[in-house]
């Protein structure tokens, strides 16, 4: 069966920066668009990061442009999310997913949790 | 920029009636949208795709519908493990933004 196991997460001040993993199992990774998305405390879902099959393809949204970096190593079967300059508002569940080729998303991880706080 | 807005932000509903969740989008997504369900502490899951299919083990009691920018899910009779948040979410392009949610509570 399909899993998604993400980890990584923690407690960060300000400022630095932090690397998130999810490790897939149960379906053929390289084959799958994946994509971070992130759920802060009480609040609904925002699209963080997209990356194509074959990482060739790589968007962000406007809110983490330029700090976070999606990466996969399909050698590996995992994802990956780093994260710099790392603000408070980051703060949140970050959760893995696999996309369809239409790009929406099948199967979720659990998540994991970053806290962002001096 | 696509902005998704849902309605009402919380419907509150007794266990056996029906449910309508809307889902507006700022621009057209064609067929293009899709429903999820989150329960607390646990992570979303895929009900409908393609503004009207069911995803996979999905009872036949949630329906969804609409294309271009005006959208609804159906429950068509609630039960109790029903009651949850639930988001929509266009993936005309590949960002996928999300509506804020509608939280279906009991009457």
């Amino acid at each position: 069966q399909v899993q998604l196991v993400e980890s990584g997460g923690g407690v960060v001040q300000p400022g630095r920066s932090l690397r998130l993993s999810c490790a897939a199992s149960g379906f053929t990774f390289s084959s799958y668009g994946m994509r971070w998305v992130r759920q802060a405390p009480g609040k609904g879902l925002e699209w963080v990061a997209f990356i194509s099959y074959d990482a060739s393809i790589k968007y962000y949204a406007d809110s983490v442009k330029g700090r976070f970096t999606i990466s996969r190593d399909n050698s590996k079967n995992t994802l990956y999310l780093r994260m710099n300059s790392l603000r408070p508002e980051d703060t949140a569940l970050y959760y893995c997913a696999r996309d369809t080729r239409d790009a929406y998303s099948d199967y979720w991880g659990q998540g994991t949790l970053v806290t962002v706080s001096s | 920029e696509m902005v998704m807005t849902q309605s009402p932000a919380t419907l509150s509903v007794s266990p056996g009636e029906r449910a309508t969740l809307s889902c507006r989008a700022s621009q057209s997504v064609s067929s293009n949208l899709a429903w999820y369900q989150q329960k607390p502490g646990q992570a979303p899951r895929l009900l409908i795709y393609g503004a009207s299919t069911r995803a996979t083990g999905i009872p036949a009691r949630f329906s969804g519908s609409g294309s271009g920018t005006e959208f609804t899910l159906t429950i068509s009779s609630l039960q109790s493990e029903d009651f949850a948040v639930y988001y929509c979410q266009q993936y005309n392009n590949w960002l996928g933004t999300f509506g804020q949610g509608t939280k279906v509570e009991i009457k």
